[in-house]
């Protein structure tokens, strides 16, 4: 079935340093894949989703590229801020279940000034 | 815009008690998604509409949780004997049709003891 995969759980970096979130997926499909962002005390909420039309997307300095080769699609920003500390959620839509989002396990990102 | 509503924010119960969450979604959203998020881990399906109707509800444990949507607008999830183990934050989300973006509420964070 569809899957995704996060290796990292978390990441610990100090403000302006360069950010990377692993994410491997595994389908029969090129759907659209998503990254969330999960702040204490909320929902997720949509950082950027990518199809395969465009490949890339960007948001709030974040990007990351769809790569059907290595079934990839890490997420990047170059400098991250202390208010950039919360779970990041890798998910793409579920072939199974028509409107499912599966998603992965999360990585913690704390950031310190 | 409003975005999706949910309450209560909290609940605490001891094992074998019902417990009800209730969902207001974005208004004009005519899929509504309920999801299960144990600590640390990535939001999972529990069960999802379309306007009033039940789309997929395959992972709902059917003994003990139902859900509905009667009016095809607000939605009620209910659990009749909680477990330790339904101990996490209940989302909802709320989507334009399904493969859309899907919006998330606060989510309802549950503890039985």
């Amino acid at each position: 079935g569809d899957s995704v995969t996060q290796k990292q759980g978390q990441v610990t970096l100090s403000e302006d340093d360069f950010l990377f979130i692993n994410c491997t997926y595994s389908t029969t499909t090129y759907p659209t894949l998503f990254w969330y962002v999960q702040y204490p005390g909320q929902g997720p909420q949509l950082l950027l989703k990518v199809t395969t039309a465009n490949n890339k997307g960007i948001s709030r300095g974040f990007e990351a590229t769809y790569d059907k080769g290595t079934t990839s699609f890490h997420l990047q920003k170059a400098s991250v801020q202390e208010s950039d500390s919360a779970v990041y959620f890798c998910a793409l839509p579920g072939t199974q279940v028509v409107g499912q989002l599966t998603f992965g396990r999360g990585t913690r990102l704390q950031v310190y000034a | 815009e409003a975005g999706v509503t949910q309450s209560p924010r909290y609940a605490v119960l001891q094992e074998g008690q019902a417990v009800s969450f209730w969902c207001d979604p974005i208004s004009g959203h005519d899929t509504l998604y309920w999801y299960q998020q144990p600590r640390d881990q990535g939001p999972q399906l529990l069960v999802y509409f379309r306007d009033e109707a039940v789309i997929d509800n395959s992972q709902l444990p059917s003994d003990r949780f139902s859900a509905v949507r009667p009016k095809g607008t607000n939605s009620t999830l209910k659990i009749q004997s909680a477990k330790q183990g339904d101990t996490a934050t209940y989302l909802c989300a709320s989507s334009f049709g399904t493969g859309d973006t899907q919006y998330f509420g606060p989510g309802t964070r549950l503890l039985v003891l």
